[in-house]
């Protein structure tokens, strides 16, 4: 079974600009945890997307946006963009609230 | 204070030392996970645990709810195990797949 994919692994922006960002969960999966991880904040978590409805939000401002598609596949949006968004971005799928199954990352750059 | 505390933040051992990881949290959990992070970000699961231990190869997760405490053992450890391992936990009031995490532990295993 092919992995989570994570799309694109690497982005470099400006400021005030928007990005979005993609995961296709393992077969089979319908839950799409997204994650930041930062040198100073750590891991923490954005949003849950399971059968295509918000399950679960973090503690993140309204420009982190995100949507889930009928093949579970996941998008994450962030708008305005900001130095500190500056980050790693990590999407986990699972079945239900089973084990997570990590992507790669994508590492996004704001200048 | 944070729901999740790991000790130490920072480990190095000689090859073939037995090591433990300590994971503390604060909260009501329904599980909780060990995580290995590689230099470049990729993460694995390593265990899922709710109660008791388990065992996969080198590595040993016990978890003993009423102290609210799990560990994490490597036995015979080689460099290739030198990484960031990260304890998370599900809370047990939310529902779905949302991990608090703790801040990691670096692992170095030098020859």
């Amino acid at each position: 079974k092919a992995g989570v994919t994570q799309t694109p692994r690497y982005l470099i922006k400006t400021r005030g600009q928007q990005v979005t960002l993609s995961c296709s969960p393992i077969s089979g999966h319908r839950s799409v945890s997204w994650y930041q991880q930062t040198p100073g904040q750590g891991l923490q978590f954005l949003f849950e997307y399971f059968s295509e409805t918000q399950r679960n939000k973090g503690n993140f401002p309204g420009r982190f946006s995100g949507r889930q598609f009928s093949n579970s596949r996941s998008e994450m949006n962030v708008s305005t963009l900001e130095l500190g968004d500056s980050a790693l971005y990590l999407c986990a799928s699972s079945m239900s609230s089973y084990e997570q199954y990590f992507g790669p990352g994508t590492r996004l750059t704001v200048t | 204070k944070n729901e999740v505390e790991q000790s130490p933040q920072n480990l190095t051992a000689q090859e073939g030392e037995f090591i433990t990881i300590n994971c503390s949290y604060s909260v009501g959990i329904s599980a909780l996970h060990w995580l290995q992070q590689h230099p470049g970000g990729g993460i694995v699961s390593l265990f899922m645990l709710s109660s008791g231990k388990k065992k996969h190869g080198r590595l040993i997760a016990t978890i003993n709810i009423q102290e609210k405490h799990s560990s994490l053992h490597i036995t015979a450890s080689h460099p290739r195990d030198s990484a960031v391992y990260i304890c998370a936990v599900r809370l047990r009031e939310t529902s779905g797949s949302r991990l608090t995490f703790g801040e990691g532990t670096q692992l170095t295993v030098n020859p």
